[in-house]
């Protein structure tokens, strides 16, 4: 494990369905980041949060809707999504936002749209 | 838009030789990088990371180059192992401000098979 929690590990989800993945850190980062993964493609930051507040929006489609109540959680919300939102949805936190730390990254969501 | 690229989208190597995997960066205010290890079914794992005032460090079986006057960046892995078996991928954070301030930007990745 290396410190962040991602849940779940597999999501099959019909395109009218609503779910949320979590993401879990007890490292004492201050920051949050939300990843999308697909093939062939390069890591995609999606969002940013540091110290609970959304710092970045990485121009992502108003369906996927994040949430961080805390420093230690980060939720994303999914509903109506599209088959090429499948994918793997990767949480990663950082010690603080713009110093040169490394990013700890979870296992990831692996994201199936129907 | 700036970005992190890589060279080879595959490498396959025999058990015991070494690996070297390159990237190139086009971003001249990235001050930071770093190589990230991701095997099946995992987030990437830090391996290695450099500064952009050194152009070498060195690990144990890894080390990274940095060449900052053409912008490239290498993995070398010493006597690879099964294990080894991943993609790699290298990415960089600037601190130089502006949009891409404190943002881990990564490259597409190397697909690295180490046979027995």
């Amino acid at each position: 494990e290396t410190g962040v929690t991602q849940t779940p590990r597999h999501l099959v989800m019909g395109m009218t369905n609503k779910k949320s993945l979590k993401c879990e850190q007890h490292l004492g980062h201050n920051a949050m980041y939300w990843y999308k993964q697909s093939a062939k493609k390069p890591l995609e930051l999606m969002f940013v949060y540091n110290f609970k507040e959304q710092t970045e929006n990485n121009s992502v489609p108003s369906r996927f809707s994040p949430e961080c109540p805390n420093s230690s959680h980060l939720f994303l919300h999914l509903h109506t999504l599209q088959p090429e939102d499948s994918a793997l949805y990767l949480c990663a936190s950082s010690q603080d936002l713009g110093l040169s730390y490394g990013y700890t990254f979870g296992s990831g969501t692996r994201l199936t749209v129907v | 838009g700036e970005s992190v690229g890589l060279h080879l989208p595959t490498l396959s190597v025999q058990e015991g030789d070494n690996s070297i995997i390159n990237c190139a960066y086009s971003n001249s205010a990235s001050d930071y990088f770093i190589w990230y290890k991701q095997e099946s079914g995992k987030g990437p794992q830090f391996i290695i990371d450099i500064r952009s005032n050194m152009d070498k460090r060195q690990g144990q079986r890894v080390t990274v180059l940095l060449n900052k006057t053409v912008k490239h960046l290498s993995l070398q892995i010493a006597a690879t192992q099964p294990g080894d078996s991943a993609v790699y991928f290298c990415a960089e954070i600037s601190n130089a401000g502006g949009t891409s301030y404190g943002k881990l930007t990564f490259g597409q990745g190397t697909i690295l098979t180490v046979h027995p």
